[in-house]
């Protein structure tokens, strides 16, 4: 079957570091979103990884480890506006089909 | 440059009854893709249009069927409503896929079903 994994919900300190971490296990592999989704709001796109490694954009970081079916998303220095769900998507076989995990909400407190 | 739009934003049905979604691309965006998300599923993928083809579906019952127009706007259906199908429905469109491309979403057409 097609699995994506991510935690329910964390929280974190403003000015903090957080990293959200996701699995997958799905039948083809041609790349992974992360997305933000605000309540309420539709999902906007935060990076995108095809190969190994690690990208950076700005305060956003993620990381791609297609051997381990792993990935994670890097907030840094965390602002109050951060406050959202952060949802991991895999583009399985054929690269037509994306499949979301469930999203971590993610809490950033004073 | 306008952003995906979608329509109705609201509606509140009956069971048994049969609704119609509209969306409509970003401008040269050539695929569509559609979701349900509900608080317990997350996003669910339904399916995606790419020049008036489907290529591909999710795992929906035949109530929910779609279809995409020359113009690349595209509409779903869902027929013989149940309770089950209030949701958040998201349309999202790319250039020619989601593969290397990002896709955007649009702000959705929020269903109630009573």
């Amino acid at each position: 079957g097609q699995n994506i994994d991510q935690p329910t919900e964390m929280t974190a300190t403003e000015g903090a570091i957080v990293q959200i971490n996701c699995t997958y296990q799905t039948s083809g592999f041609n790349g992974l979103f992360w997305y933000q989704q605000h309540a309420g709001e539709a999902p906007t796109f935060l990076s995108y990884n095809v190969l190994d490694g690690l990208e950076e954009k700005g305060r956003f970081s993620s990381f791609l480890s297609r051997s381990k079916g792993y990935s994670y998303l890097l907030l840094k220095e965390l602002q109050m506006k951060d406050s959202a769900s952060y949802l991991c998507a895999v583009i399985g076989t054929g690269g037509f089909k994306t499949i979301f995990g469930a999203g971590t909400r993610l809490f950033v407190k004073a | 440059k306008a952003g995906v739009t979608q329509t109705p934003r609201y509606l509140i049905k009956t069971r048994g009854q049969q609704v119609t979604l509209s969306c409509s691309p970003i401008s040269g965006h050539r695929s569509v893709s559609w979701y349900q998300q509900t608080p317990g599923q997350g996003l669910q993928f339904l399916f995606e249009y790419f020049s008036e083809t489907q290529r591909n579906k999710g795992n929906f019952p035949g109530r929910f069927s779609g279809r995409q127009f020359s113009n690349s706007r595209s509409e779903m259906n869902v027929s013989t409503l149940e309770l089950g199908d209030s949701a958040l429905y998201l349309c999202a469109s790319s250039l020619a896929g989601p593969t290397g491309n990002t896709i955007y979403f649009g702000e959705g057409s929020w269903l109630t079903v009573v």
